[in-house]
């Protein structure tokens, strides 16, 4: 079955240090891929989409690539900012659109 | 604001009791879905349904039952509750109309249940 893989964490990063978060996609067909992020005490909420190969998704200085020879959407940030300490969710909507796929989080803890 | 609705914010209740979540989603999503965030289990799809029928299911125990209800609106009811039923219960919604591969998924704020 459809399955997604990230990086276990934490992770934790110094201010304005390069955030890669690993993601990795077990799926049939053409999933699209997101990433969903949870700042403490609220809800997720979507952080960027891809929905075919070789799309860039992108958004707040986040940006990850669907990659279908890899199977991967890592996700990367050039300089990151204690404000962007959350836990972030890898996730994939199967051909059908049913019930999409979140791998286990990863958190992120920046110091200022 | 996702534009999901979810009641109660919080909840303390004994072992053995029941509760009922409810969860109002965004206005013209169809589809409803609902988690269950915990320390150990991370985040586990629970159940998802699409204009009132079940749509599927996942890791949803049998004292657990869910519905949505007419007017979209959903209930996750929780039965014989056990100190590991102790979690933050997220409701999602979604537009999801057949066929189509990308879904956004938007989510509340989540329901605090802790049994005690």
């Amino acid at each position: 079955g459809n399955s997604v893989t990230q990086m276990e964490g934490p992770v934790t990063l110094s201010e304005e240090a390069f955030l890669t978060i690993n993601c990795t996609y077990t799926a049939t067909g053409y999933p699209s891929l997101f990433w969903y992020v949870q700042y403490p005490g609220e809800g997720l909420q979507l952080l960027l989409k891809a929905t075919k190969a070789d799309d860039k998704g992108s958004n707040k200085g986040f940006e990850a690539t669907y990659r279908k020879e890899t199977t991967s959407f890592h996700l990367e940030k050039g300089s990151v900012q204690v404000s962007d300490s959350a836990v972030y969710f890898c996730a994939l909507s199967d051909t059908g659109g049913f019930k999409t796929i979140f791998g286990a989080g990863t958190r992120l803890f920046v110091k200022a | 604001d996702s534009g999901v609705t979810q009641t109660p914010k919080h909840l303390i209740t004994a072992t053995g009791q029941r509760v009922t979540l409810r969860c109002s989603p965004r206005s013209g999503d169809l589809s409803v879905y609902w988690y269950q965030q915990s320390l150990d289990q991370g985040l586990q799809f629970l159940i998802q349904y699409y204009n009132g029928e079940e749509r599927a299911k996942g890791n949803i125990l049998e004292r657990f039952s869910a519905q949505q209800f007419p007017d979209l609106h959903s209930e996750l009811n929780l039965s014989s509750l056990e100190l590991g039923d102790s979690a933050l219960y997220f409701c999602a919604s979604s537009v999801d109309p057949p066929g189509l591969v990308e879904n956004t998924i938007y989510f509340g704020e989540g329901s605090w249940l802790t049994v005690v």
